[in-house]
């Protein structure tokens, strides 16, 4: 069946750091891509996505680029702030399906 | 502001009282959703439901029950549970997959429920 996986966490980091998270999935078919991000104490808020292959998400500095010749869609950020510290959750769906795919999540720290 | 509110925030219950959650969609979606989010495990979907009808259920207890009287309004009513039922709640909602691609998923803030 259809599932993505997440580098496990925590990942902890200085401010200004470079970030990776990795990400992989495995579907038949053609899903679309997207990181969710949950700041402390909230809900899951979309962070971005992508619908084909290469075509690059982005927003508030983190980028990912769906990747179908390895599968994965990576998160990056060049320079992180403390207030990115949340959990990051990778996912996918398909419209052939009425449910989105969610991997385990990376819980990330930054240290100022 | 994400477009699904849900209701109460925080519930504290005892294990022998009937509670319920209220979520309700201003996004004119026609799927909603219930995840289940417990300390360091993965979310797990509890139901679907596509213009009101119940589309999935992934083996949920009977002790939780939904409800979706329209495509904007979503429940899910409580009794007897359990102190391992305590978690976040999301309630979530999209676009019914037959009216694009990409089907992106909003979530609410989540209920915090506590079972004493």
């Amino acid at each position: 069946g259809d599932s993505v996986t997440q580098m496990e966490g925590p990942v902890t980091l200085s401010e200004e750091a470079f970030l990776t998270i990795n990400c992989t999935y495995t579907a038949t078919g053609y899903p679309s891509l997207f990181w969710y991000v949950q700041y402390p104490g909230e809900g899951l808020q979309l962070l971005l996505k992508a619908t084909k292959a290469d075509d690059k998400g982005s927003n508030k500095g983190f980028e990912a680029t769906y990747r179908k010749e390895t599968t994965s869609f990576h998160l990056e950020k060049g320079s992180v702030q403390v207030s990115d510290s949340a959990v990051y959750f990778c996912a996918l769906s398909k419209s052939s399906a009425s449910k989105i795919i969610f991997g385990s999540g990376t819980r990330l720290s930054i240290r100022p | 502001e994400t477009g699904v509110t849900q209701t109460p925030r925080h519930l504290v219950m005892g294990m022998t009282n009937k509670k319920s959650l209220k979520c309700e969609q201003h996004l004119g979606h026609n799927a909603m959703y219930w995840y289940k989010q417990s300390a360091k495990k993965p979310l797990e979907l509890m139901f679907v439901y596509n213009f009101k009808e119940q589309t999935e259920n992934n083996s949920v207890p009977s002790r939780f029950s939904p409800e979706c009287p329209n495509s904007s309004h979503l429940f899910l009513h409580l009794h007897t549970l359990q102190p391992e039922d305590s978690a976040l709640y999301l309630c979530a909602s999209s676009q019914d997959p037959g009216q694009g691609a990409g089907n992106t998923i909003y979530f609410g803030e989540g209920s915090w429920l506590t079972v004493v």
